[in-house]
């Protein structure tokens, strides 16, 4: 079976603009998360999303946004692009029942923002 | 809230040594579950082992195995024959039960296995 498949792997992007990330999770799984990753505040949970709805939210500011299509990709959109938002943006796929089936992590998508 | 904390930033070990890397985690929930995920140079976070908080038995996978201890709210990783591809930053990390897809992660503690 395929991994997860995040895409672009890097970016670079100017304050101000906006950007979207996408995430193919492993075939068969409905539950989509993205965490974003950085020297100072670590690994934190952005969202997740199953059956195209978002089930969990972090606490991150409504520039972050994301959605889930019927095929269960997903994209992550950032509008309005801060210095701040330079991290490593990590998708994780789960089958996402009831259960706590475990996460699978793709590679991440590595933006700098300057 | 739920917290994690990694107090070593930094670890090295012989290879083929042992090594414990130190979790403790702050929760007021009783139903959970505890994680190590290690992350390589290719930044994918590989899932090395889980435990339930519910089950006293200690997990085990293989070199990995970890010593959890629910009244102390702390959950270390031991790796046993440590081999060079070991090397990769190891997060600890905490859910809550019907929660799994949230992880609270620690800071991390990067591991080096010299040769």
């Amino acid at each position: 079976k395929a991994g997860v498949t995040q895409t672009p792997r890097y970016l670079i992007k100017t304050r101000g603009q906006q950007v979207t990330l996408s995430c193919s999770p492993i075939s068969g799984h409905r539950s989509v998360s993205w965490y974003q990753q950085t020297p100072g505040q670590g690994l934190q949970f952005l969202f997740e999303y199953f059956s195209e709805t978002q089930r969990n939210k972090g606490n991150f500011p409504g520039r972050f946004s994301g959605r889930q299509f019927s095929n269960s990709r997903s994209e992550m959109n950032v509008s309005t692009l801060e210095l701040g938002d330079s991290a490593l943006y990590l998708c994780a796929s789960s089958l996402g029942g009831a259960g706590n089936s475990p996460l699978h992590f793709g590679n991440g998508t590595r933006l700098t923002v300057t | 809230a739920q917290t994690v904390t990694q107090s070593q930033p930094e670890m090295s070990v012989q290879e083929a040594e042992t090594v414990t890397l130190s979790c403790t985690y702050d929760t007021s929930e009783n139903n959970y579950y505890l994680f190590w995920y290690k992350q390589p140079p290719s930044r994918q976070m590989i899932l090395v082992i889980r435990q339930e908080a519910y089950k006293q038995q200690n997990a085990t996978e293989n070199r990995f195995s970890v010593n959890f201890q629910k009244a102390a709210k702390s959950f270390s990783l031991k790796i046993s024959d440590s081999q060079l591809g070991d090397t990769a930053m190891y997060f600890c990390a905490f859910t809550i039960t019907g929660s799994a897809r949230q992880l609270t992660f620690g800071s991390g503690t990067q591991l080096t296995v010299l040769p």
